[in-house]
């Protein structure tokens, strides 16, 4: 069965402090992995998708396909990445929907 | 280029009645799913439409249904409401594997 999980609800860390959001997924075959953010009042948009190796905003993620894992990763925590979270997977095709984690929500304290 | 737009973006329902949800797709967009987004349970795929055709859905009841028009809008319809039911509703465009998500339909069901 396809499952993205998230274990983390909440995770809270000061500005410059170092971030990982953990996911972790179950799926048999190559999944596309991909992480959603949804800022405050803000519709949900993508981040970043393990398929262009793109570091944005600061962020980067790594697959680990031996640990079935995709976390994602900050060096130094702003403010304006307090936001939710979702970690999500879909088939390599392109065909199969988006399954998603919970979410983290993820609060940076000045 | 304009976004996903969806209409309503709030609805308040009586338990028993029938809802339209609608969504118009990001210009060139073939592809539209629709999820739905509850506290408990995340976001959840309902189901994925792709040039008319229903490709690809979720496990929902019956009672969710939806359709595409020629002109890549999307509509969800959900027959006897329940109180389960309240929830954001979310539509995504897509053209590959990345989606584009509208702000949602806010449905309280009382």
């Amino acid at each position: 069965a396809q499952r993205v999980t998230q274990p983390e609800k909440l995770l809270s860390v000061f500005k410059g402090a170092p971030v990982e959001l953990k996911c972790n997924y179950s799926y048999s075959g190559s999944p596309e992995l991909f992480w959603y953010v949804q800022y405050s009042r803000q519709r949900l948009q993508l981040l970043l998708r393990h398929i262009s190796r793109e570091s944005i905003k600061g962020f980067t993620a790594d697959l680990n396909k031996g640990e079935t894992s995709f976390h994602l990763k900050k060096p130094f925590a702003q403010e304006e990445d307090s936001a939710m979270y979702y970690c999500a997977l879909s088939g390599p095709s392109g065909n199969t929907p988006l399954v998603f984690g919970k979410g983290t929500r993820l609060s940076v304290i000045a | 280029k304009a976004g996903v737009t969806q209409t309503p973006r709030y609805l308040i329902k009586t338990r028993g009645q029938q809802v339209t949800l609608s969504c118009s797709p990001i210009s060139g967009h073939r592809s539209v799913s629709w999820y739905q987004q509850t506290p408990g349970q995340g976001l959840q795929f309902l189901f994925e439409y792709f040039s008319e055709t229903q490709r690809n859905k979720g496990n929902f009841p019956g009672r969710f249904s939806g359709r595409q028009f020629s002109n890549s809008r999307s509509e969800m319809n959900v027959s006897t409401l329940e109180l389960g039911d309240s929830a954001l509703y979310l539509c995504a465009s897509s053209l590959d594997t990345e989606q584009y998500f509208g702000p949602g339909t806010r449905l309280t069901v009382t």
